[in-house]
């Protein structure tokens, strides 16, 4: 299985700052990464699809970079409505496997 | 309008079968590309894949949980199944159901069911 590596666990910004997370794959996964953000007790939204692609309806402040095993999700002004924690998913090779989630907080 | 929602028995005892139902709207089972997967997420802990199911019937299982599992679909009435046999309390958790466009995982989300295994 391919093991997602999610960093940081823990993230504590203030509101307008550019916010960093990032997610490493035991292996090349080319671009078959997404990210997808959890509120507390709703279910996750995709927010970027294959590696930087951004979902419809999603706001601009968000983006994704990264190919072959390091990827990066940039919140480049953080906002008080993205509390959240941030899971990223392979799909490249089977079983998909996800990150084990960032814990994004207001400082 | 895209909607998915899960539902289950809410509780069962270690050693039951689980069946979880996703009834959906805004798409079909039977278009080219789409898909629905099953994912779970124990209370305060991360996404686990369980399985997909295509509009061609093609279906993926996540090996670890050692052929418990069963993924099937009624596309007539817009609803996937997942069974999962011989279950333990380690099998406790939310379920969710998700949509598959066409090479994109999990656009949509249903609300997820909370399923607790105990005796």
């Amino acid at each position: 299985d391919i093991q997602m590596t999610q960093s940081p666990s823990f993230l504590s910004a203030s509101v307008g700052d550019r916010v960093t997370i990032n997610c490493k794959a035991s292996q090349n996964i080319n671009r078959y990464l997404n990210w997808y953000q959890q509120k507390l007790g709703e279910a996750p939204k995709l927010l970027i699809y294959n590696a930087n692609s951004l979902q419809t309806g999603i706001p601009s402040r968000f983006s994704g970079s990264g190919s072959g095993t390091d990827f990066t999700l940039t919140i480049s002004s953080l906002q008080p409505e993205d509390v959240a924690t941030y899971f990223c998913l392979q799909h490249n090779s089977w079983p998909y496997t996800f990150g084990a989630g960032t814990k994004l907080e207001l400082k | 309008q895209v909607t998915l929602k899960e539902s289950g028995p809410g509780i069962l005892q270690p050693s039951q079968t689980l069946s979880l139902t996703c009834t959906f709207s805004g798409f079909s089972l039977s278009t080219y590309g789409m898909g629905v997967g099953w994912i779970r997420q124990p209370s305060g802990k991360g996404l686990e894949w369980l399985a997909n199911i295509w509009w061609d019937d093609d279906k993926y299982y996540n090996p670890s949980l050692k052929n418990r599992l069963t993924i099937s679909k009624d596309t007539s009435n817009n609803q996937a199944f997942l069974k999962i046999t011989n279950v333990d309390t380690a099998d406790t958790a939310t379920y969710y159901c998700a949509r598959i466009d066409w090479g994109i995982p999990f656009a949509y989300w249903g609300q997820g069911t909370l399923v607790t295994v105990s005796s």
